[in-house]
């Protein structure tokens, strides 16, 4: 079975300072790991994707995520805070189980303040 | 170019009519799918072909009917449209290969029924 839990519903930094949106993620088999971006009234844009290479992703937009195995994590972080980062994040998980199986978090809403 | 299209972006209509989704994709994928995202941004798959054989079809009301044509379109049909059934439809697809299954989404459609 898999799951994916992002551990808060919403984020609230100021511009400038560093982003960390937490997502702890459970899986049988080895999975893939992805983070979107959902600006207002608009579709999910890919951020970043882990799929067994390197544990540190960089993404778009100066976003990183990096994949914990030990402590079955995949946070998403940024230095420094824009306020075009204001958006819904969805942490994503997906394996291979004889077909592909790809579970959704709950979103994580990012409030960035001026 | 835009990746996954669908049409309209916005629909407003009264219950107990019929409406159709539109969706076409020019990324050559060979997966489908439609997700429906509610009120609080939770992402729920309804349905998934892949080479226009349906394989997921999670618990939807039956007025709900996917068409998919050929591998590059994937339409939504509801019938008898119920207030319940306001939400932003999101089309999207994804090839499985060597890098997982990444999901590539478009832009949504706003559907409220009054």
């Amino acid at each position: 079975a898999q799951s994916v839990t992002q551990l808060d519903s919403h984020v609230s930094v100021s511009e400038g300072t560093p982003v960390l949106l937490r997502c702890n993620y459970s899986s049988s088999y080895s999975p893939s790991l992805f983070w979107y971006v959902q600006h207002p009234n608009k579709g999910l844009q890919l951020l970043l994707k882990y799929t067994s290479a390197a544990t540190l992703v960089k993404g778009i937009n100066g976003f990183e995520a990096e994949f914990k195995k030990s402590e079955t994590s995949f946070h998403l972080t940024k230095p420094s805070a824009h306020m075009s980062d204001a958006a819904e994040y969805f942490c994503v998980v997906s394996t291979n189980t004889g077909g592909f199986k790809t579970i959704f978090g709950a979103g994580t809403r990012l409030f960035v303040k001026a | 170019d835009t990746a996954v299209s669908q049409t309209p972006k916005y629909l407003v209509t009264q219950m107990g009519n019929d409406k159709s989704i539109k969706c076409e994709q020019n990324l050559g994928h060979d997966t489908m799918y439609w997700y429906k995202q509610d009120s609080k941004k939770f992402l729920k798959i309804m349905f998934s072909y892949n080479n226009k054989e349906l394989i997921i079809n999670e618990t939807v009301p039956n007025r709900f009917s996917p068409k998919s044509p050929d591998k590059a379109h994937l339409n939504l049909h509801i019938n008898s449209l119920e207030l319940g059934d306001s939400a932003v439809y999101f089309c999207a697809s994804s090839q499985v290969g060597l890098s997982g299954n990444t999901i590539y989404f478009g832009e949504g459609s706003w559907l409220t029924v009054v």
